[in-house]
């Protein structure tokens, strides 16, 4: 079944505690995407990869880091969360060609609280 | 720079009548529009999209969206509400052929039985 995983699905953590939020995808994508999801204010994206090794700034960057060894992989790096970190984040992928050309597919959500 | 509007936050709708939900956009280029639905706990999925084709647009689940680009607008529409049709909608942009996509805040539909 083509899907975006990703793990933890619910994370409660402490301020300070570096953290790695997983995200894979099985459709072959080039383009990876990060967003957070906040009451009233939708989604708003944190990174990108346009492929391999490839990375950008979304609107909301501060506090977060990414890397794209492969292209099944794009995992969030929290390397210092704090509690304005707590949301709901999703990560997408989109295949850059064909049918689904500029649709993107996302995962299920991890809920991360941080105290 | 692109930007959207979603122009309520919250509509009510009772079983069967129609639904209108409202997105205005802002963008320089030539746009891709959107339309996801999030049901409750649940990750979101497309419902519709536009991407210079045909200006009437459907969509899953009966939904349907008219790309306006005189009124810059791209209004969602059922024409006859179900109770499974309650979730929080939302409206994207993005420039064609880019990698940033701009989130509305959301719209949540309430179906009243």
């Amino acid at each position: 079944e083509a899907q975006v995983t990703q793990n933890p699905r619910y994370l409660i953590t402490v301020t300070g505690k570096k953290l790695t939020v997983t995200c894979s995808q099985n459709m072959n994508h080039e383009y990876m995407s990060w967003y957070r999801q906040d009451p009233g204010l939708g989604l708003r994206q944190i990174y990108y990869s346009m492929n391999v090794e490839v990375t950008d700034k979304g609107d909301v960057p501060e506090g977060y880091k990414v890397s794209r060894k492969e292209k099944r992989n794009f995992p969030l790096i929290l390397e210092s969360p704090s509690p304005n970190q707590t949301s709901l984040y999703f990560c997408a992928s989109r295949d850059p060609a064909g049918e689904h050309y500029n649709e993107q597919f996302f995962g299920p959500g991890t809920r991360l609280t941080v105290l | 720079a692109q930007s959207v509007t979603q122009l309520d936050s919250h509509v009510s709708v009772s079983e069967g009548t129609p639904v209108l939900l409202r997105c205005n956009y802002s963008s320089s280029y030539s746009p891709s529009l959107f339309w996801y639905v999030q049901h409750p706990n649940k990750g979101l999925q497309l419902l519709l999209k536009y991407t210079s084709a045909a200006t009437l647009v459907k969509g899953i689940n009966g939904f349907e969206a008219e790309f306006k680009k005189s009124e810059t607008s791209f209004h969602l529409t059922k024409p006859s509400a179900h109770m499974s049709d309650a979730a929080e909608y939302f409206c994207v942009v993005s420039r064609t052929g880019t990698y940033k996509y701009i989130f509305g805040t959301g719209t949540r539909l309430k179906v009243l039985a």
